[in-house]
């Protein structure tokens, strides 16, 4: 079955500093992953995904995440955080396609607080 | 350029009454995606509807909650004699034709339910 572990309920970093949001994934067959932001009270927005290629994908706002097949993970960074980032982070994988597209399976989020 | 719209943002219920959550796809996205999202956790997949098809129902509850997307207008969630468990955001996302696995979803602001 697939699934997602974001495996820190919370992230703290100081503003400018490098952050690191961590995901772990398990699929069967290619992995499908998606990162998005949620803001208080507002829907989710999408940041990034990789579907094949290269392992660094570069997305919105300055974000960027590795995959690494190995170690199936999939952590999503930016070299120097703002306190504007300070948000709900949630890793997703697709879960295999019924019809042309399947649905998006989420980890639990993992709230980023950026302090000044 | 409008986005995923959902309405109504809030909505207050009494126990045994029926809820009605309406979204409207962004402008060519054929196919819809409802979530619902409990407090402090990840969204939970619902229901992946196309116009006039249900394609995966396998995250419905099995009584009382019922989808659809006509041929015309919103996709309607619905939701019969609410019940306080009924609590929660519920988020409707879009996705273009075509294009597969890969694609992103879009999502609205979501439809906060609260059960008195």
């Amino acid at each position: 079955a697939q699934s997602v572990a974001q495996p820190e309920d919370q992230v703290n970093v100081a503003e400018g500093n490098p952050l690191t949001v961590k995901c772990t994934y398990s699929v069967s067959g290619n992995p499908y992953l998606f990162w998005y932001v949620q803001y208080p009270n507002r829907g989710l927005q999408f940041l990034l995904k990789y579907i094949t290629g290269d392992n660094l994908v570069k997305g919105s706002y300055g974000f960027e995440a590795e995959f690494n097949k190995s170690q199936t993970s999939f952590h999503l960074k930016k070299p120097s955080a703002l306190v504007s980032d300070s948000a709900l982070y949630f890793c997703a994988v697709r879960a295999p396609g019924v019809g042309s597209q399947g649905n998006l399976i989420f980890g639990k989020g993992t709230k980023l607080s950026v302090k000044p | 350029n409008a986005g995923v719209m959902q309405n109504p943002r809030h909505l207050v219920r009494r126990r045994g009454q029926e809820a009605r959550l309406r979204c409207s796809p962004m402008k060519g996205h054929s196919h819809v995606y409802w979530y619902r999202q409990l407090p402090e956790e990840g969204l939970k997949f619902m229901v992946y509807l196309q116009k006039e098809n249900i394609i995966d129902e396998s995250g419905m509850p099995k009584e009382r909650f019922s989808a659809e997307f006509p041929k015309e207008g919103p996709s309607i969630l619905r939701i019969q004699q609410v019940v306080r468990g009924d609590s929660a955001a519920y988020f409707c996302a879009s996705s273009p034709p075509g294009g597969g696995q890969n694609q992103p979803q879009h999502f609205g602001d979501g439809t906060r339910l609260s059960i008195l």
